[in-house]
This record gives structure tokens, sequence and C-alpha cells, in this order.
């Protein structure tokens, strides 16, 4: 079982819809939770993180976490044609990370 | 601004090389990773440091050795390059106190062995 699953996607969405990107984890023992996306041929960068149960919002973006479901999720409001990326899910115990494969999302004009 | 930096964006090395990928930090982070990552796989520990001359063995190790002389440089060594360790590898670093504080990531190094 995989530690982190994702949805490989491609979750395709209009412009200006909102996306939903969901993300679950095995380990209870995680604390903390990032999003990162990741254009084509280059590194991840940090879109949020969230460490306490329920949501956290920046700008469009929203982070939700559900520790007793073991679920956190990525809403992207109003998505536009640049968001279009993979949206990788890591989660975090001592000193490692373990990420997801990552979320494909298009953003169709 | 944090800046994470790796010696080469690619590179061509043939089987049998001894392959140096070297990763340098500017921000004073304690803590180094590298990390391969291969299409439906997503990324893979390979080692990580928490101090200088100090390494841990992540999911992946083998087949690769890294060495932290100093706090900014964690190097990657191939020791005997195989096909199969055609990857894009990335490098990070983070913030002293665990993994509460987000990685950052260098640009990555595609590394091709032929």
């Amino acid at each position: 079982q995989k530690e982190v699953e994702q949805n490989s996607g491609p979750l395709s969405v209009p412009e200006g819809a909102i996306a939903s990107l969901n993300c679950t984890y095995s380990d209870r023992g995680s604390q903390s939770f990032f999003w990162y996306r990741q254009y084509s041929g280059k590194s991840p960068e940090l879109i949020m993180f969230i460490y306490s149960n329920g949501d956290k919002e920046d700008g469009r973006f929203t982070a939700q976490l559900n520790k007793a479901s073991q679920y956190v999720s990525l809403l992207i409001r109003d998505s536009q044609p640049s968001d279009s990326a993979t949206y990788l899910c890591a989660v975090s115990g001592t000193y490692k990370y373990i990420f997801g494969t990552g979320t494909r999302l298009k953003v169709l004009a | 601004d944090v800046k994470v930096t790796q010696s080469s964006r690619y590179l061509v090395k043939r089987t049998g090389e001894k392959v140096f990928l070297e990763c340098v930090q500017d921000m004073d982070h304690e803590n180094m990773f590298w990390y391969r990552q291969d299409p439906g796989l997503g990324l893979r520990l390979i080692y990580f440091s928490y101090d200088v001359k100090m390494k841990e063995k992540g999911d992946i190790p083998e087949g690769y050795s890294v060495s932290r002389e100093k706090k900014e440089r964690f190097s990657l060594i191939l020791e005997s390059a195989s096909t199969n360790q055609t990857s894009m590898y990335l490098c990070a670093s983070n913030h002293p106190g665990g993994s509460s504080y987000e990685q950052y990531f260098g640009p990555g190094t595609r590394l091709t062995v032929t």
C-alpha cells in the first residue's frame, strides 16, 4: 500500500472553475502536510502547508485537512491556464517527507 | 530568498562511470536531501543529512553514496553508474527543526546513463 496516494489524472477543468485535488495518507503520526506545484521540466515549489484540522486559505488556494479520515485536499478557485501543472502532496514525520506521485491538472481556456 | 543550486542541469554519463552531483544551499539549512523523480513513481528519497558529516539512508540508497563535508554542500555519488539510474535528481534543504518546515528544491539534474 502506498503511503501517500493521489489520483494521477489528468484532471481537466474549464477556466474559472474550482479544481479539487485530493490526497490520502497512511501514517496516522504524520504531522505536517504540504502541497507543491511542479511545472513540466521544473522542480517543485510550495503552494500551501497545513498542520491542523480544518481549512487554510491563501488567495485562490485552500488546503483542507482531516486527520481522522487521513485526508488532505487542495482547492483552486478561479482556475487559470497557468495553474496547469502537476500537484504533489507531501506528508512529513520527524525528518522524512513522503511524496505522492502527483495529480496532473489541466485548465482549459 | 532561499537558493538551492545544483552543479548541472543535464548530464550524460557512460555505464560504469563514477558520477558526482553537487548541491549547494545558501540559507544555513541544516537538513539536506537527495531525491530522484521518475514518471509514475514520484519523488523517492535517496539520502538525507541533518548535520555536517551526518547522513541517513532514505528509501532507495542502493548504488548511491553521499558526502557532507560543509554545511552548505551535499554531494550525491553514483559509484558505478548504471542505466537504471537514468533519472531526474533533485536536491532539497530545509530549516532546522525537522520536517515541519517546507523543503526548498534545487532546479534538478537530468542524468542520462548510456
